[in-house]
């Protein structure tokens, strides 16, 4: 079974630019998580769908960052503009239920590096 | 003051040695689960727990509900073993949200 998919793996921009982030979760996983983690910290929860509604959001951004799972399979994380606390590693992760609860399966990360 | 504390920050161990990671946390809770992050970012899940005491291989997760404590320990350390281990938890009536410590960063010297 593929895992979770992530592209880029690294990325670095100057602040003020604009940045998009892909993942494809694990085939039939009806949720799919956005992760913000900053070096020395544990990951922060941006967004979160089940199919391609959203379920919180609460802790995006949302003057800056976008999110969208359209077809309720693949995601795209979207920074504009960049600022330099925007340096983290952004992590997907996706699990099989409709609900909350169980496993998450997390894909590698893209780390983000702004200058 | 973190919903989820994780002691300690850092910890380094010699190979074989018996190791302890604790995890405290204060918000009623439905699981608990252990992670492990790799330098490069990509977290794989250990363990994921609502009871008692879970073992795979070297590894033993154990919580008690009453005291809001989990503990993972690794016996016989490896140099492999080096890694982040980081302790979440899903709040009872979230939506799966996973509430996360800061990680302890383990390093086994051969």
């Amino acid at each position: 079974e593929a895992g979770v998919a992530q592209s880029p793996r690294y990325k670095i921009i100057e602040k003020r630019q604009s940045v998009a982030f892909w993942c494809n979760p694990i085939s039939g996983h009806a949720t799919l998580y956005w992760y913000q983690q900053i070096l020395g910290q544990g990951p922060k929860l941006l967004i979160q769908f089940q199919n391609n509604g959203v379920v919180d959001d609460s802790q995006l951004p949302k003057d800056r960052f976008s999110a969208e799972r359209l077809k309720g399979v693949d995601s795209t994380l979207k920074i504009q503009p960049a600022k330099l606390e925007d340096s983290a590693v952004y992590l997907c992760a996706s699990s099989l239920g409709v609900g909350g609860g169980g496993e998450q399966y997390f894909g590698p990360g893209t780390r983000l590096t702004v200058t | 003051k973190n919903e989820v504390e994780q002691s300690p920050q850092n910890l380094t161990a010699q190979e074989g040695e018996f190791i302890t990671i604790n995890c405290s946390y204060s918000v009623g809770i439905s699981a608990l689960h252990w992670l492990q992050q790799h330098p490069g970012g990509g977290i794989v899940s250990l363990f994921m727990l609502s009871s008692g005491k879970k073992k795979h291989g070297r590894l033993i997760a154990t919580i008690n509900i009453q005291e809001k404590h989990s503990s993972l320990h690794i016996t016989a350390s490896h140099p492999r073993d080096s890694a982040v281990y980081i302790c979440a938890v899903r709040s009872r009536g979230s939506q799966g949200n996973l509430i996360f410590g800061k990680g302890t960063k383990l390093s086994v010297k051969p």
